[in-house]
């Protein structure tokens, strides 16, 4: 079975600044999805980026960023120029085309002004 | 586009009553959809695949007597908390992918439900 994990219940950081929020998960598959979503306190979940297993570049959504290291297995998320409207809980999630995803115990990510 | 709502967003209720809780998809059909429990600052828990036209499939744990799911339409589906206690208080989630592109997700509001 793929497991999620995310080892940094809680992180801060300071308005304008970066901040990298840490993912890694377990699979045997060769070809997956992975994907970070935003939950502020409304509770809505807002797809912040995606990135397909079999592409090397990382993917990109303006401020957001990820490192993806296949062979790691590991699959951080960079978040620039931080706002106050980031924070929220983070959630990793690892797909296949089943549709049927595992999701991370996520981050908290408090943003100091 | 890709956008799924659900209803209520919140409801109260009497221990042994019943709840129904509505999912769909408004601009795109959809054969799966998930549904989720998550608990305060917990992650998502999936509770079950509904798919349009036939039974849906529980995670283990579950009780699908319990939690009746009905995905009658490629644009809804339902969840029904039968006799309804306190311990089944919880923030409920669902989600839809859009054909063709199964492996990312889409989700609703969600709906606060609390058991008196």
């Amino acid at each position: 079975a793929q497991t999620v994990t995310q080892s940094q219940p809680e992180m801060s950081v300071q308005e304008a600044e970066t901040v990298t929020l840490s993912c890694t998960y377990d699979t045997s598959e060769s070809d997956y999805y992975l994907f970070w979503y935003k939950q502020p306190p409304s509770r809505q979940m807002i797809l912040v980026i995606r990135q397909e297993a079999y592409k090397q570049q990382n993917a990109t959504e303006n401020r957001f960023s990820v490192n993806f290291q296949k062979a790691a297995k590991s699959f951080s998320l960079k978040i620039s120029d931080s706002q106050l409207g980031d924070a929220a809980m983070y959630f990793c999630a690892y797909n296949t085309n089943a549709g049927k995803s595992t999701f991370g115990d996520g981050t908290t990510l408090t943003v100091k002004p | 586009g890709a956008v799924v709502s659900q209803h209520p967003s919140w409801v109260i209720c009497k221990s042994g009553t019943s709840v129904k809780i509505e999912c769909r998809s408004l601009d795109f059909q959809a054969t799966t959809m998930f549904w989720y429990r998550q608990f305060p600052k917990q992650s998502l828990m999936l509770m079950a695949t509904s798919n349009e036209g036939s039974k849906a499939t529980y995670e283990q744990g579950v009780e699908k007597d319990k939690f009746l799911i009905n995905h009658a339409s490629l644009t809804l589906s339902t969840l029904t908390v039968t006799s309804a206690h306190p311990e089944d208080s919880s923030f409920y989630i669902c989600s839809a992918s859009t054909p063709g592109a199964q492996e990312t997700q889409y989700f609703g509001p969600g709906t606060r439900l609390l058991v008196l």
